[in-house]
């Protein structure tokens, strides 16, 4: 398996576009994650799924932030409208059942800068 | 719910001294405990965990330990390399497979 997916890696856009990222997990894993990397924040959870159903989506800043996760082999994360301060590195991880607690496989990250 | 404290945010070590991370978290339910090394522009990987019914791993020079009555647990780093130098996240999770994650400790060895 290549491990997760994500694309973009890198994303510039203007303040006020609509901006979509995108994960393909390992194949088995039923569970994923979203998580956003900045500076000032560090590692924060935005959401995640288990078996392609969103369980906690506590962690998503606003009403402009929106995640899908149409079958077992992709999701995406949506900003719209963006701002410059939704800059960050973007993570998707996926993992699967195991007991008490289980590995997160990360994906490479999106690089998103909202000018 | 769980609340997880790092410290120290930045630790700098000599070329082969130990390191040491440390870790406590608010949430005695947690029973998963894994360590995750994040090298510059890179995705964080998963280098060792324990689960809450040990109190010892030890994977070469890494080691963590757990103590569940303090609720705290620690990355030992030992004969300490270059390529050491990343930044550690911790992170605790009580089997609902969310993890909460440390704020991460730059490690930074002086040659």
């Amino acid at each position: 398996d290549a491990g997760v997916i994500q694309s973009p890696r890198h994303e510039v856009t203007e303040m006020g576009q609509e901006v979509t990222l995108r994960c393909k997990p390992i194949s088995g894993h039923d569970y994923l994650f979203w998580y956003r990397q900045t500076m000032m924040r560090g590692l924060e959870l935005l959401i995640y799924f288990n078996n392609n159903v969103p369980i906690d989506d506590s962690g998503m800043p606003e009403d402009r932030f929106s995640a899908k996760m149409p079958n077992a082999s992709f999701s995406t994360l949506k900003i719209q409208p963006s701002e410059p301060r939704d800059s960050a590195v973007y993570f998707c991880a996926s993992s699967f059942l195991q007991g008490s607690g289980t590995e997160a496989f990360f994906g490479q990250g999106t690089r998103l800068t909202v000018v | 719910g769980e609340n997880v404290e790092q410290h120290p945010s930045t630790l700098s070590v000599q070329e082969g001294d130990s390191a040491v991370i440390k870790c406590t978290y608010s949430d005695s339910a947690s029973n998963y405990f894994p360590w995750y090394k994040q090298e510059l522009g890179k995705r964080p990987q998963l280098i060792i965990d324990i689960r809450s019914n040990v109190g010892e791993k030890k994977d070469q020079r890494i080691a963590v330990t757990l103590n569940k009555t303090a609720k705290h647990f620690s990355l030992h780093i030992t004969e300490t390399q270059p390529e050491d130098s990343a930044v550690y996240f911790c992170a605790a999770s009580s089997g609902n497979y969310q993890l909460i994650w440390g704020a991460g400790t730059k490690l930074i060895i002086k040659p």
